[in-house]
Formats: structure tokens, sequence, C-alpha cells
């Protein structure tokens, strides 16, 4: 109950493309979903996150939708670059718990 | 403003040894969490620290172990190094410890040998 699943594995879009990534997750009392980016040798960089209350959260390029009832929620990259070629990571936490639980990581490649 | 700083970048150890891991939050930030990320895997949550208090402790043997300092720096310890602990040590700092408000380091790439 505390996996979070990440999916693809792996990613290749064109330039100006849409990246997809999906999360699922089973532990209901999880109230934070946020989206990590890291390039290679570098740490997690927190990119965008959405809370429970809300279906979608759009930042730039980047957009969270989050279905409660399916307990899933994916990011999606618009107009994708090859500067946003990395491993991307979603996670999830709950209340005052802050044990965030990290999906596998998807490896997306943009190519120009 | 400094970003979180940890300290080696890279170390090879045998097994058996002994290994400390620094990190330095940004400056004001009062707690530190430390992760573990498996190559090719997420980061697992190893602890969390605040205001020099263990709040938090992930599914880690009593090898593992941390504290932090009055000026809110951390070190991680890890004693009888397995194969197994090769890994990328990541710090995060945040205010309060509140998840939506970490930042994290670049990491101590582990090498067991």
């Amino acid at each position: 109950q505390q996996q979070v699943k990440q999916s693809p594995q792996s990613l290749i879009v064109q330039k100006g493309g849409i990246s997809i990534i999906n999360c699922a997750y089973e532990n209901t009392a999880f109230d934070y979903f946020p989206w990590y980016q890291q390039f290679p040798g570098k740490g997690p960089a927190l990119l965008i996150a959405i809370r429970p209350d809300v279906s979608e959260k759009k930042e730039g390029r980047f957009t969270i939708s989050f279905n409660k009832s399916a307990k899933q929620f994916s990011l999606h990259i618009m107009d994708s670059q090859p500067g946003d070629s990395a491993t991307y990571f979603c996670a999830a936490s709950r209340g005052s718990n802050y044990q965030l639980i990290w999906g596998a990581g998807t490896k997306l490649i943009i190519k120009p | 403003d400094a970003g979180v700083t940890q300290s080696p970048t890279h170390l090879i150890k045998t097994r058996g040894q002994h290994v400390t891991l620094r990190c330095s939050p940004i400056s004001g930030h009062k707690s530190v969490s430390w992760y573990q990320q498996v190559l090719g895997q997420g980061p697992q949550f190893i602890f969390q620290y605040y205001e020099k208090e263990e709040r938090g402790r992930g599914n880690f043997p009593d090898r593992f172990s941390a504290r932090q300092f009055p000026n809110y720096s951390s070190e991680l310890n890890v004693n009888a190094l397995l194969l197994g602990d090769s890994a990328l040590y990541l710090c995060a700092s945040s205010l309060t410890g509140s998840t939506d408000t970490q930042y994290f380091g670049p990491g101590t790439r582990l090498t067991v040998l």
C-alpha cells in the first residue's frame, strides 16, 4: 500500500511533442503528489506538485493531471525540448508523515 | 544563496568499513532528510531530522545512523558496509521538514568494493 508505480520506464519523444508519464498509488491517505526532475550527477529538483483538492495544475509547459477515484496522476510536458531530457520521478506523501514515497523513475529523451 | 551542499562527492570503500557522509542545509533551513538512491531506482527515505531531533526513520538496518548538529548540518553514518550499500546518498533540506519545501543536494556517490 506504500508503493507508487510509475510508467513508462523510458520514453523517447520528438522535439515539440507531448511527453506523458503516469503514476499510480494505493494509499488513499496520500495528500501530496510532487514530480521531480533529475539530471545526471545532480540531485532531484522539484518540478511541480499537486494536492487532491484539484484535478489539474499547470506551470508553464508542465501540467499535472490528478484522478482521485482512479488513484492516478500524470505529468504532461508540452512542446518537449531537448533540455527536458532527464529522469523524472513521481512521489507521494501523507499528512504529518514527511516521508516521500517515490516511483522508480522515467528516463525521458527528447530527440531534436 | 548557497544550496544544499554534500561532502564528499565520491567515495570508495571496502566491505566491512565505516563511512560518514556530511550535509549542510540551505541557510535558515532547520530540517535535513537523507535518502538512498540505488542506480536505476527512485530515492528511498532513510532519516529525517528537525531541530536536532529524529523525526522519521525509513526501513533501513541499525547499521545506518545519523545526527544533526546545532548549526543544522547533518551526518549520515553507515557501519559494516555491504556491497548493496553502493548508491547515491542524497540530502534534502527544508524549513520545517515539509516535503513541499524540500531541496536536494547533489548527493554523495558511495561505491563499496
